[in-house]
C-alpha cells in the first residue's frame, strides 16, 4: 500500500524556516517524480515544487523560488521542502503527493500544517 | 503560466440528477505527438487529502465509480457526474501538467439540493 506521511509542520515566525520531510512507503520511490502542493485555510489547492526520480530537476512556483527547496534522499525513501524567509501567505498545509506512470497526482499525503505568524 | 478556469463555483444538485463542472485553459494542454489532453479532476471531501479521479480528461482512475466522467479536449473541458449520490459532496479540482507550473482550478464545491 502507497504511503505519504508528512512531518515537521508548526508554528513559526515570519522571516523565520522550517522543513517538511515527507516519508514513503509502499512503492519505489527512487522511480517516481515527487511534488509538493499547498492549501491555505479554506482556500483552493496550489502547486508549490517538484523534483525528478535522481534528484536533479526541481521546479518551482514563482512565489517560492529563492526562498524553497525541494530534495530527496532515496535511499531513506524521504522527500524534504526546505523553506526560508517565511511569509504569512505561506501559512497553508503541505501536501506531499506522487506524480503517477499518467503524469498526474495519483497519491497524497494526509498534510502538515505550517503557520506563519508573529 | 496556463491558467485553468473553473465555472461554476459552487452548485446544488438534487440527489440522482447529474451534475456538470467546467474548466478552461488559457492555452491548449493537448500534446500533438500523442493526442492526449494533459489535465486531470481531483475530489476533495472535507477534512481529507485530494483524490485523483480522472486524467488524460477522460480516463478514470482505477476504483472510481463510473457515474464520473471526463470530457474535452484544448483548451475546454467538463467533468460530469451523471447520478449525484450523497458521498459526492466534495470540492471538485481539475489541474494541467501538461507544463510546469503545474496549475490547478480554483474548484467547484457539489452540494445536494
Amino acid at each position: 500500500e502507497v504511503q505519504l506521511v508528512e512531518s515537521g509542520g508548526g508554528l513559526v515566525q515570519p522571516g523565520g524556516s522550517l522543513r517538511l520531510s515527507c516519508a514513503a512507503s509502499g512503492f519505489t520511490f527512487s522511480a517516481y517524480w515527487m511534488h509538493w502542493v499547498r492549501q491555505a485555510p479554506g482556500k483552493g489547492l496550489v502547486w508549490v515544487s517538484r523534483i525528478d526520480p535522481d534528484g536533479t530537476v526541481r521546479n518551482y512556483t514563482d512565489s517560492v523560488k529563492g526562498r524553497f527547496t525541494i530534495s530527496r534522499d532515496n535511499a531513506k525513501n524521504m522527500l524534504y521542502l526546505q523553506m526560508n524567509s517565511l511569509r504569512a501567505e505561506d501559512t497553508a498545509l503541505y501536501y506531499c503527493t506522487r506524480e503517477g506512470g499518467e503524469h498526474s497526482l495519483d497519491y497524497w499525503g494526509q498534510g502538515n500544517l505550517v503557520t506563519v505568524s508573529p | 503560466d496556463i491558467v485553468m478556469t473553473q465555472s461554476p463555483d459552487s452548485l446544488a444538485v438534487s440527489l440522482g440528477e447529474r451534475a456538470t463542472i467546467n474548466c478552461k485553459s488559457s492555452q491548449s494542454v493537448l500534446y500533438s505527438s500523442n493526442n492526449k489532453n494533459y489535465l486531470a479532476w481531483y475530489q476533495q471531501k472535507p477534512g481529507q487529502p485530494p483524490k485523483l479521479l480522472i486524467y488524460w480528461a477522460s480516463t478514470r482512475e482505477s476504483g472510481v465509480p463510473d457515474r464520473f466522467s471526463g470530457s474535452g479536449s484544448g483548451t475546454d473541458f467538463t467533468l460530469a457526474i451523471s447520478t449525484l449520490q450523497p458521498e459526492d459532496v466534495a470540492v471538485y479540482y481539475c489541474q494541467q501538467y501538461y507544463r510546469t507550473p503545474r496549475t490547478f482550478g480554483g474548484g467547484t464545491k457539489v452540494e445536494i439540493k
